[in-house]
């Protein structure tokens, strides 16, 4: 029962680096979704899919990239890291399709990110 | 877009003792679905309690219970006989019925006193 798999789980960063977090989940969910964790601000949507070659934006999608090219995975690129993107960040998954009867979000176990 | 606030960014209990962490929403929607979530210092996401806004009941899970108002737009989760292992963040979220997107409060943290 892996559920949600993020890596790297830490990880630290020089301004301007680029790097990929992973996210692989094998409960056959059409909705994959990134959201981003500060201090007083909650979950953050970045960006999110309902499928396979599906992305669309979330509420802070800027400086962050995506891709859907299978089920399973559904990575989040940061294209060149700056200090504000030092978070906390889980990828998350659902079942999507009316009715959504009891469909709720199951989250990775986080990824603690450092901008330097 | 949904909106989800948490008025209250900490809250504290007693052991043993009941306690009440408010949540509402906006939205033009008929249905949907409405979450609390526990986020203990582990930062891992567990999901406490699950309503569907069609059923009148409020949604029960041992000792968590929630009073939901839909037409007051409000989704309290009541935790009785307050547990140590009770203390984390509590997250409040919205689903649309026919949409996929998760909505989150900002947060509750709770803590617990001994």
């Amino acid at each position: 029962n892996a559920g949600v798999t993020q890596t790297p789980k830490f990880q630290v960063l020089k301004t301007g680096q680029s790097m990929t977090l992973q996210c692989a989940q094998d409960m056959n969910h059409e909705y994959m979704s990134w959201y981003r964790q500060d201090p007083g601000m909650g979950l953050r949507l970045i960006h999110y899919s309902v499928g396979a070659g599906i992305t669309d934006q979330g509420e802070v999608p800027n400086g962050y990239n995506v891709s859907r090219s299978t089920t399973e995975d559904f990575p989040l690129r940061l294209l060149s890291a700056a200090p504000s993107q030092t978070s906390v960040y889980f990828c998350a998954s659902s079942s999507t399709g009316y009715p959504v009867s009891g469909n709720t979000i199951y989250f990775g176990e986080g990824s603690w990110l450092t901008v330097v | 877009a949904q909106t989800v606030t948490q008025s209250q960014p900490e809250m504290s209990v007693q052991e043993a003792e009941t306690v009440t962490l408010s949540c509402t929403y906006d939205t033009s929607e008929s249905d949907y679905y409405l979450f609390w979530y526990k986020q203990p210092p582990s930062r891992q996401m567990i999901l406490v309690i699950r309503q569907e806004a069609y059923k009148q009941q409020n949604a029960t899970e041992n000792r968590f219970s929630v009073n939901f108002q839909k037409a007051a737009k409000s989704f309290s989760l009541k935790i009785s006989d307050s547990q140590l292992g009770d203390a984390a963040m509590y997250f409040c979220a919205y689903r649309s019925a026919v949409g996929n997107q998760f909505y989150f409060g900002t947060g509750t943290s709770l803590t617990v006193i001994p």
